[in-house]
């Protein structure tokens, strides 16, 4: 059975500091899908990831994809109460759009 | 833009009703989902539609049941509500073939069973 994984699964942290979400999967997978969802809404599309190395980035957002570790990164460069959200990461193993499998979410709060 | 709608926002429905969630998306998408998400559960698969009148279960379909007449259009039916499915229920709906199976969200549907 796939799981996907997120730590942390709470991050607190300061305006303008760095931090990293990871995203770990236990089969392969070349593609790999970042989401975020404001408290009590629904989810939106961050970032599309689809071969090995791939690398996107949008605003103060980085998300990176290694297939070969079965991991991707999100990685947030000097946090604004802005991103205060709840990020998902979903792994599609069969490459065929229909059995994602998401991970727990990692809630961030970005504390003035 | 590709535009995921659902029929309501908050529903409140009592023990036992018969109770349907409408989602319609306008981008000619093959593939559609409804998911459950409830605090610590994450996001659960409860059936997809790949094509007009094909449905597939998903992790969770007890309980449920779907209707996809249109391309365009996917109900959730829940035949007698009960109290444990109060949630929040998502739909989506992605392209089917090609790189990109990206999923686009509806807004959201938070059905209260009393």
């Amino acid at each position: 059975e796939l799981k996907v994984e997120q730590n942390p699964l709470f991050l607190s942290m300061q305006e303008g500091k760095n931090y990293t979400i990871y995203c770990n999967y236990s089969t392969t997978s070349d593609r790999l899908y970042w989401y975020r969802q404001d408290p009590g809404k629904s989810l939106e599309s961050l970032f599309v990831l689809l071969s090995n190395g791939a690398v996107k980035q949008e605003g103060r957002l980085m998300a990176s994809l290694d297939t070969k570790a079965r991991l991707s990164t999100l990685h947030i460069t000097a946090a604004v109460h802005d991103l205060s959200a709840t990020y998902f990461c979903a792994v599609d193993p069969l490459s065929s759009g229909q059995n994602f499998v998401f991970g727990p979410g990692t809630r961030l709060s970005v504390l003035p | 833009d590709v535009k995921v709608t659902q029929s309501s926002r908050y529903l409140v429905k009592r023990t036992g009703e018969k109770v349907f969630l409408e989602c319609v998306q306008d981008m000619d998408h093959e593939n559609m989902f409804w998911y459950r998400q409830d605090p610590g559960l994450g996001l659960r698969l409860i059936y997809f539609s790949y094509d007009v009148k094909m449905k597939e279960k998903g992790d969770i379909p007890e309980g449920y049941s779907v209707s996809r007449e249109k391309k365009e259009r996917f109900s959730l039916i829940l035949e007698s509500a009960s109290t444990n499915q109060t949630s929040m229920y998502l739909c989506a709906s992605s392209v089917s073939g090609g790189p990109n199976y990206e999923q686009y969200f509806g807004p959201g549907t938070r059905l209260t069973v009393t």
